[in-house]
Formats: C-alpha cells, sequence, structure tokens
C-alpha cells in the first residue's frame, strides 16, 4: 500500500523566509506520480506540481522549487523568500499507476505553513 | 477557478437523513473523484468515476454511493447519516486516471445535526 508522510505539521515563518516543506513516500510500484496541492484558507485545493518516477531533475518555478530524491523516496518543496500570501495548508500526493484511466491519489496530512508579516 | 463546479457549497441536515452532493468535471475530463477531508482523517479517497464506469474505490462507507451520467457530472448520495459524516466533500476531475493532476472544486461543506 502507498503512504505519503508530511512530518511537518504546522511551520511558522517570518516574511521573506525560506522554508522547506518535506514529503517522504512509499509504494511499491516501479512507476508512480508526485503531487503538490496548495489549500489556501479560502479552502479551495490548487495543484502546484506534478513529477513522475523517471525524472528526478528538480524544478524551479519563481519563488517555489521542488527536490525530488528516489534514493530517499522524498519530494521536498522549498519556498524562497516567503511571503504572506503562501500561508496555506499544503499537502503532497502519491498516485499509483495501476492503468491508464485508473488512478487513486494518497494525500499526506497536510503541512499548514503560516507566514508573519 | 479550475473550472469544477460542486454545489452546494453548504449543507446542514440532521442525522439519519440522505443528501446528494452534485459535480461537474471539467470540460473535456472523463475522470471524477470524490474525497472528503475531515479535520481527524485529513484527505481521504473515495470514489473514482472515468466516463461513466467506476475506476477505483477507496475508504467509501456502504452508506455512501456515486454515481456518474452520460453528461460527465457526478452524484455523491449520503444515506444514513452521522455525526461523524460531518466533513468537507470535494469533488475532483481530470483528464486520465494516474498521472494527471486533480483539479478540484471549492467543495461542499456537509453539517451533520
Amino acid at each position: 500500500a502507498q503512504k505519503v508522510t508530511q512530518a511537518q505539521t504546522e511551520i511558522s515563518v517570518v516574511e521573506k523566509e525560506d522554508v522547506t516543506l518535506d514529503c517522504v513516500y512509499e509504494t511499491r510500484d516501479t512507476t508512480y506520480y508526485l503531487f503538490w496541492y496548495k489549500q489556501p484558507p479560502s479552502g479551495e485545493l490548487v495543484f502546484l506540481i506534478r513529477r513522475n518516477s523517471f525524472d528526478e531533475q528538480n524544478e524551479i518555478s519563481g519563488r517555489y522549487s521542488w527536490n525530488f530524491q528516489k534514493s530517499t523516496s522524498s519530494f521536498n518543496f522549498t519556498i524562497t523568500a516567503s511571503q504572506v500570501v503562501d500561508s496555506a495548508v499544503y499537502f503532497c500526493a502519491l498516485s499509483e499507476a495501476w492503468n491508464t484511466n485508473a488512478g487513486k491519489s494518497t494525500f499526506g496530512d497536510g503541512t499548514t505553513l503560516t507566514v508573519k508579516p | 477557478d479550475s473550472g469544477v463546479t460542486q454545489t452546494p457549497k453548504h449543507l446542514i441536515t440532521a442525522t439519519g437523513q440522505r443528501v446528494t452532493l452534485r459535480c461537474s468535471p471539467r470540460s473535456g475530463d472523463l475522470s471524477v473523484y470524490w474525497y472528503q477531508q475531515s479535520l481527524d482523517q485529513g484527505l481521504q479517497f473515495l470514489i473514482q468515476y472515468y466516463n461513466g464506469e467506476e475506476r477505483a474505490k477507496g475508504n467509501i462507507l456502504e452508506r455512501f454511493s456515486a454515481q456518474q451520467f452520460p453528461d460527465l457530472h457526478s452524484e455523491l448520495n449520503l444515506s444514513s447519516l452521522e455525526l461523524g459524516d460531518s466533513a468537507l466533500y470535494f469533488c475532483a476531475s481530470s483528464e486520465t486516471g494516474r498521472d494527471s493532476p486533480l483539479h478540484f472544486g471549492n467543495g461542499t461543506r456537509l453539517t451533520v445535526t
């Protein structure tokens, strides 16, 4: 069975600090997909990034960057120079590759990030 | 705006009652998923439909059922409601099952009193 662990329940930083959100996953599949989602205080869940198990290249998008390390089964998310608007709950998710049209994403428990001005 | 529409936004009902939650997926998406988000259990996968057929099942109670109609909208039926069913219910859609990101609706907040 697959599992996603986000050990950090809550993180609080001051604006402009860098912050890293940890995600560790377990799966028996050799092909799988990892995602990060953001849930701001308004409640909607927003997709941030996808990574497949064959692509270990790190990715940077503006102030966001993701570090995928298959050797440690981790897919960590770093926000550089955090802003108040980054305050949200962040979820890491793992999708099984059953077949083309069936999928189930398992979510971690989420990390609540609070960025103080 | 994700393009996924969920109705109603809020629902308050009594124990023992039955409710129906409705979801319209993004245009072109054939997969619809239902998730339950509660404070003590996080985001739990309930069920997935692809083009009208059930494709994956998670921790969905027998009192709950879902279906996807020919126009691809989906309904989640919750019956014999208990206090513990109070939660935020999300619908999501995606292009395919396994490798496409989920696009979530704004959720239906169900309160059972």
